[in-house]
């Protein structure tokens, strides 16, 4: 069954750098996505993307993230000057808007860690 | 007040209980509903989905949306200790895209 992969699986990176995280959505689905779960607290919408460029995203998503699909498997997730409250596990999710209903299908998550 | 509002329990129940879990919200634009399921350090699992009011059954599930109360349910029958996890409800507008989720319920079964 396609699944949505991502990498690494955990992230320990010091304050102030950029961090790259990495995900392979599945491959016929157009829709992709970036949630963040903070230790103990709910999944958070981060960002939305769809043919080549931002659909939505949060008030969380400032200047410091950004999102790429450098070629046709790999969709990213930059952050780049890292700072301690962005530790949280990540998620990625990918979707086939040709369905009855959008299903989001989400990887396993990468846990970043600021140091 | 929150969008979404679920509470976090954690909730324990014998096996074969009858678990009920709930969320209530406030954006009246939600047109699909959802509940989830996340195992400990996974990514969310999605379980069944309803557009617009009403219930759905799927085997030992069932999901209930009550949109003029703005209340959204997941029973499950039978619990077994399998069914053990974190249970997300989450909600999007036209399209399904953004999605919102709830706090979870963590949900514990014991055989």
């Amino acid at each position: 069954e396609p699944e949505v992969t991502q990498t690494p699986s955990h992230q320990v990176t010091q304050m102030g750098q950029e961090v790259i995280l990495r995900c392979v959505p599945i491959s016929n689905h157009l829709y992709f996505y970036w949630y963040r779960q903070i230790l103990g607290q709910k999944v958070e919408f981060l960002v939305s993307f769809y043919n080549n460029e931002i659909s939505e995203k949060s008030e969380i998503f400032d200047d410091q993230f950004s999102v790429e699909r450098p070629d046709g498997s790999n969709f990213t997730l930059k952050i780049r000057s890292t700072k301690l409250e962005d530790s949280a596990m990540y998620f990625c999710a990918s979707s086939d808007p040709g369905q009855v209903y959008n299903e989001q299908f989400f990887g396993p998550g990468t846990r970043l860690t600021v140091l | 007040q929150k969008e979404v509002e679920q509470d976090p329990g954690p909730l324990s129940v014998p096996e074969g209980a009858i678990v009920s879990l709930n969320c209530t919200y406030s954006n009246s634009a939600f047109q699909y509903f959802m509940w989830y399921r996340q195992y400990s350090r996974k990514g969310p699992e999605l379980l069944m989905y309803t557009y617009s009011s009403g219930n759905k059954e799927d085997g030992r599930f069932t999901a209930q949306v009550d949109k003029s109360s703005k209340y959204i349910s997941l029973f499950i029958r039978d619990s077994q200790p399998s069914d053990s996890a974190t249970y997300l409800c989450a909600m999007s507008g036209t399209g399904g895209f953004k999605t919102i989720f709830g706090a979870g319920t963590r949900l514990f079964v014991k055989a």
